[in-house]
């Protein structure tokens, strides 16, 4: 089955830094999504796009989806030491069933 | 602001015993979702649930899972005869959408 993976696997920059994280994918899906996850908790849905659109925003965060590539990049403009979290993309399958598949995250370290 | 709420934060269970996992969705959302992640790996998928029935589940929901809407608010997932490898977080899930989730913060299933 398809699968968002991430690279890089764990990134570590300085506060007010930005952090660029990538997805690839393998098949065609509904949407893509970005999620993060602090520590093992539960994860918070940060943003959605869907496989007709090319780039979003919400606050500091920007999305990209490129389609053709099977791509995705999460951008984290002005990064704190509270957005240190594990960042996971995931896709929506256009399998009818609502599914959504996980990569195994981006670890971000942001250092103060 | 809205929260999927589980319970128990933590179960521990011998092997061979069955486990109940319990999950209010936000009220007014139609599509709900397990999901697990054993520690340090992904976030597996394990299925969805969708106007009173599975809309889709993976290879891990086999025969020893099943998902049930009981009462029109909660949601559980009960395992019938747990086993080692079913040690994890167990994540509910709900969208008044398909796609783009409010996580609950998980239940550590330990099968001792």
């Amino acid at each position: 089955s398809q699968q968002g993976e991430e690279d890089p696997q764990a990134l570590s920059i300085q506060e007010g830094e930005n952090a660029t994280m990538n997805c690839s994918y393998k098949t065609s899906i509904n949407n893509l999504q970005w999620y993060r996850q602090n520590s093992g908790r539960g994860l918070v849905h940060l943003i959605l796009i869907r496989s007709n659109e090319r780039e979003k925003h919400s606050g500091r965060l920007r999305v990209t989806l490129d389609t053709s590539k099977k791509s995705s990049s999460l951008l984290i403009t002005a990064s704190r030491a509270a957005d240190t979290a594990s960042y996971f993309c995931a896709t929506g399958e256009n399998t009818g069933g609502f599914k959504t598949i996980f990569g195994a995250g981006t670890r971000l370290f942001v250092k103060a | 602001e809205p929260e999927v709420t589980q319970t128990p934060s933590h179960q521990v269970t011998q092997m061979g015993q069955e486990v109940i996992l319990r999950c209010v969705p936000i009220s007014n959302h139609l599509y709900f979702y397990w999901y697990r992640q054993i520690l340090g790996q992904k976030v597996e998928f394990l299925v969805s649930f969708y106007n009173n029935e599975i809309s889709e589940k993976s290879e891990i929901f086999d025969d020893q899972f099943s998902v049930e809407r009981p009462d029109g608010s909660n949601f559980t997932l009960k395992i019938r005869s747990t086993k080692l490898e079913d040690s994890a977080m167990y994540f509910c899930a709900s969208s008044g959408q398909p796609y783009g989730y409010t996580f609950g913060s998980g239940t550590r299933l330990t099968v001792v």
